[in-house]
């Protein structure tokens, strides 16, 4: 199993690109999520998918988007980008039937100039 | 709402030292408690996890965390620190209440450990 993958690694968009992170996972998880992990500030969940077809928002939504067509990805959209966005952004994904640890991948550096 | 604390932002020791790092959860109801870590340039990782049963958690690489109830806390430890510990740890917590089960992050621990 290749557990989550994320791409790419590394990104430099200007402001006002729009851009996908892509992630994908093998694991049937139908839990999957979106976070940026920012200095001093932790990780925040940007959406979450509960299932495919399934999004919801979560603490830091605006300015992305989400789509959950399949079960395997869950690609975060960008749609307008904003030097505030720098970060590293983490997708995880997690099974159900209880309470599942979360799966990271390796994560998407971000620089918007 | 539920809410993780986490009271050390940056710990430095050297090695052989013992380490103790603190979590706290705002609700006392039940709950579902991880610990995660973070090596420089990787993704986060699970050190250990409670769900029920003994309180005394052992996780990989020689780290244990003890729930305790009555303190709303889950603390990590190790008793000698190595090298290689030098990481990003952060706690995270599952508030069972509901169905939405989301996990609620702490703002991390920087823990750096000098040779």
């Amino acid at each position: 199993n290749a557990g989550v993958t994320q791409t790419p690694k590394f990104q430099v968009l200007k402001t006002g690109q729009s851009m996908t992170l892509q992630c994908a996972q093998d694991m049937n998880h139908e839990y999957m999520s979106w976070y940026r992990q920012d200095p001093g500030m932790g990780l925040r969940l940007i959406h979450y998918s509960v299932g495919a077809g399934i999004t919801d928002q979560g603490e830091v939504p605006n300015g992305y988007n989400v789509s959950r067509s399949t079960t395997e990805d869950f690609p975060l959209r960008l749609l307008s980008a904003a030097p505030s966005q720098t970060s590293v952004y983490f997708c995880a994904s997690k099974g159900t039937g209880g309470n599942q640890p979360q799966h990271f991948g390796d994560g998407t550096r971000l620089s918007i100039l | 709402a539920q809410s993780v604390s986490q009271h050390n932002h940056h710990v430095i020791l050297s090695e052989a030292a013992s380490l103790e790092l603190g979590c706290n959860y705002s609700y006392g109801g039940t709950v579902n408690l991880f610990w995660y870590v973070q090596y420089p340039g990787q993704h986060l990782q699970l050190l250990l996890k409670y769900f029920s049963g003994d309180p005394l958690v052992k996780g990989i690489k020689g780290f244990e965390a003890e729930f305790i109830k009555s303190k709303f806390s889950f603390n990590l430890r190790k008793p000698s620190v190595q090298w290689s510990d030098t990481a990003e740890y952060f706690c995270a917590v599952i508030d069972c209440r509901g169905n939405n089960r989301k996990l609620i992050w702490g703002l991390g621990t920087s823990l750096g450990v000098n040779p």
